[in-house]
């Protein structure tokens, strides 16, 4: 079963920041908060991960709640190249990523 | 770098035919690779687990007789869909790992299956 909880979609503007939350309230201590996205057709593609500290990369911005209940991934300038659908996933270390239905992010002209 | 390759990116075949899809770690070792099959508007489910050198392992549900894992070296794994069906059409996507504790898995960039 998904240790996570996303909305089923999302919209954007191009060129806005699109904000994905997820919540994770069974986190536990030593579980990273990941995020992937795939784009229709093609792998999954890696973007971000993080254990409690807020994360960013060329790609996103990783926000994590103090108490590591939820978290926000940013995508600071949406394009229309970011329309995929976006997994948020947590895991320990060594455990296999298991893929929930994710938010589908469609970014609008 | 982390580049996952798959081949072939789509094949056709017809139904009581085997399938071999390759999966290949271009400029980094895999020790755990990990194949998935996604239908239609669904998620990816984990298919098996293999770790190179060792046998493969399945999650429930999956046949292990149908679906044949080899992981020969730390750059190559393949699949192999015994007696193919119609209902075995697909997207099978494979990932890799490095040894590196929490290190992110890389994924390749899917195999189309169609059985007629």
């Amino acid at each position: 079963d998904a240790k996570t909880t996303q909305p089923t979609s999302m919209d954007c503007a191009e060129g806005r920041a699109a904000n994905l939350p997820c919540n994770h309230s069974t986190i536990s201590g030593n579980e990273y908060v990941y995020w992937y996205r795939q784009i229709h057709s093609q792998g999954p593609q890696y973007i971000i991960h993080g254990l409690k500290n807020n994360e960013t990369n060329e790609m996103a911005s990783l926000i994590i709640t103090e108490d590591r209940k939820s978290s926000t991934l940013i995508l600071p300038h949406a394009t229309l190249r970011d329309t995929a659908v976006y997994y948020c996933i947590v895991k320990g270390g060594s455990e296999k990523l298991v893929f929930g239905k994710g938010t589908k992010l469609t970014v609008n002209p | 770098g982390a580049v996952v390759s798959q081949h072939p990116s789509w094949v056709i075949c017809k139904s009581g035919t085997s399938v071999k899809i390759e999966c290949r770690s271009l400029d980094f070792q895999a020790t755990t690779m990990f194949w998935y099959r996604q239908f239609p508007k669904q998620s990816l489910m984990l298919m098996a687990t293999s770790n190179e050198g060792s046998k493969a392992t399945y999650e429930q549900g999956v046949e292990k007789d149908k679906f044949l894992i080899n992981h020969a070296s730390l750059t190559l794994s393949t699949l192999t869909v015994t007696s193919a069906h119609p209902e075995d059409s697909s997207f099978y996507i494979c990932s890799a790992r490095t040894g590196t504790w929490y290190n992110e898995q890389f994924f390749g960039p899917g195999t189309r299956l169609t059985v007629l």
